[in-house]
């Protein structure tokens, strides 16, 4: 069955710093992958999701992450960080079952940006 | 346009109570997901509707948990003689179609159950 692994639970970093939330998931048919993002005090909210085509995807906010079917990975990375960036993010895979499909949601990364 | 809701934000209730919460998807989605996130914890996955009916049960940890849903509209998640450990936050979402697995999710902003 299709499921994600976070390998990092908090992940603090200073502004302007690079940072990459480590993904993996396992799977043995077609993947579909996503990252969420929740805000404090906010709904989860979809950063990105990789479907087909080009295994790098990229956000509206400078976050971009790679498909690699080889390491089983999608790893979320940002070149600099901004105090904003600071959340919780998830990953998730599509588990396939029964005819259809449902999210499977990694644990979380906390993201901790600071001045 | 208005997003997902759900009410009410924040429960308080006393061991052996029951509670239900309610989710107001997108107008429109015909998929709809409850997950409980426990504090510290990923999201649990535990119920999906496809329309009124709910081909994935699956996740709902207890028979003292079930959940209903009208139409493509309104759904309800009804805990039965609450225990400590179903404190939580209890998100819902919602999608278009989601056959696929592969629509976006457009998640409300919780409930937050504490059960003294």
């Amino acid at each position: 069955a299709q499921s994600v692994t976070q390998l990092d639970s908090q992940v603090p970093v200073f502004e302007e710093a690079p940072v990459e939330l480590r993904c993996n998931y396992s799977s043995s048919v077609s993947v579909y992958l996503f990252w969420y993002v929740q805000y404090p005090n906010q709904g989860l909210q979809l950063l990105l999701k990789y479907l087909s085509g080009s295994t790098l995807v990229e956000s509206i906010n400078g976050f971009e992450a790679e498909f690699n079917k080889s390491q089983t990975s999608f790893h979320l990375r940002k070149p600099s960080v901004h105090i904003s960036d600071t959340a919780e993010y998830f990953c998730a895979v599509v588990r396939h079952s029964g005819g259809y499909n449902k999210l499977i949601f990694g644990a979380g990364t906390r993201l901790a940006v600071h001045p | 346009g208005a997003g997902v809701s759900q009410s009410p934000s924040n429960k308080v209730t006393e061991k052996g109570k029951d509670v239900e919460l309610r989710c107001d998807p997108i107008s429109g989605h015909t998929a709809l997901y409850w997950y409980r996130q426990r504090l510290g914890q990923g999201l649990e996955f535990l119920i999906y509707f496809q329309g009124n009916s709910a081909p994935d049960k699956s996740g709902l940890p207890s028979d003292r948990f079930s959940a209903e849903r009208t139409g493509e509209s309104v759904s309800t998640l009804t805990i039965q003689r609450t225990q400590q450990e179903d404190s939580a936050v209890y998100l819902c979402a919602s999608s278009p179609r989601d056959r696929a697995g592969t629509d976006t999710q457009y998640f409300g902003p919780g409930t937050r159950l504490t059960v003294l």
